[in-house]
């Protein structure tokens, strides 16, 4: 089982504002890293598979960095709008054994009109 | 496009008794996965099938049974349900173990009385 943290565990902003969040996660024997975006009462929606050092991703307003020699990916959202309030997840899998990817706890944000 | 189904949706059980919930996927994904969720904490994978015929433990495996019926279905089965079981569980699939993004289903609403 792997240990995966992300911070912080809630947010809360102002309509506009740009936030990011933090997970962290062994470096060693690193495979794919996944961020998942959950909305109350919704299935878990996928947002980004990352695979490389360094590797840089975004869709619209949300965008997410890697760095698998420290152990850390980055998500920012950038001019924070009510409909990005949720839970946003992220799931490293490391070794042959991808299948196995742990969950974080994930970190929720709420977006104030 | 259904995408992943799960059933039931809810489903109440007496201590002891037992139940199966069901997952089918239309995609032709090759992966599935499932995964209980706890108040306060991230998703945590039950089983996981990397591929028709082939199943693997979790983190939480304990108490739960699993058959990978064919590459459509990939079924959960409690034997003996105990309140520790309630939970929220959620079936997903992948083309690929770990490497590539899951789709989720809406989920299964346990509570073990």
């Amino acid at each position: 089982i792997l240990n995966v943290e992300q911070s912080p565990q809630s947010l809360h902003v102002q309509e506009g504002d740009s936030t990011n969040f933090t997970c962290s996660f062994p470096s060693s024997n690193f495979y794919a890293l996944h961020w998942y975006r959950w909305e109350t009462a919704k299935s878990p929606e996928a947002l980004f598979v990352m695979t490389l050092n360094g590797d840089e991703k975004k869709k619209g307003r949300i965008s997410a960095t890697l760095n698998t020699k420290e152990g850390y990916s980055y998500l920012y959202i950038k001019g924070s709008q009510p409909e990005d309030s949720a839970t946003y997840l992220c799931a490293p899998s490391v070794g042959t054994n991808a299948g196995k990817s742990t969950f974080g706890d994930g970190t929720t944000l709420t977006v104030k009109p | 496009n259904a995408g992943v189904t799960q059933t039931p949706k809810f489903q109440v059980l007496k201590t002891g008794q037992s139940m199966t919930l069901q997952c089918a996927q239309d995609m032709n994904h090759n992966s599935m996965y499932w995964y209980r969720q706890d108040p306060g904490m991230g998703l945590r994978l039950i089983y996981y099938s990397a591929s028709e015929g082939t199943t693997d433990k979790g983190e939480v495996p304990n108490g739960y049974n699993v058959s990978r019926l064919n590459k459509r279905e990939f079924s959960l089965r409690l034997e003996s349900a105990a309140p520790s079981q309630t939970s929220v569980y959620f079936c997903a699939s992948s083309t690929r173990t770990g490497a590539t993004e899951a789709f989720f289903g809406q989920g299964t609403r346990l509570t073990v009385v």
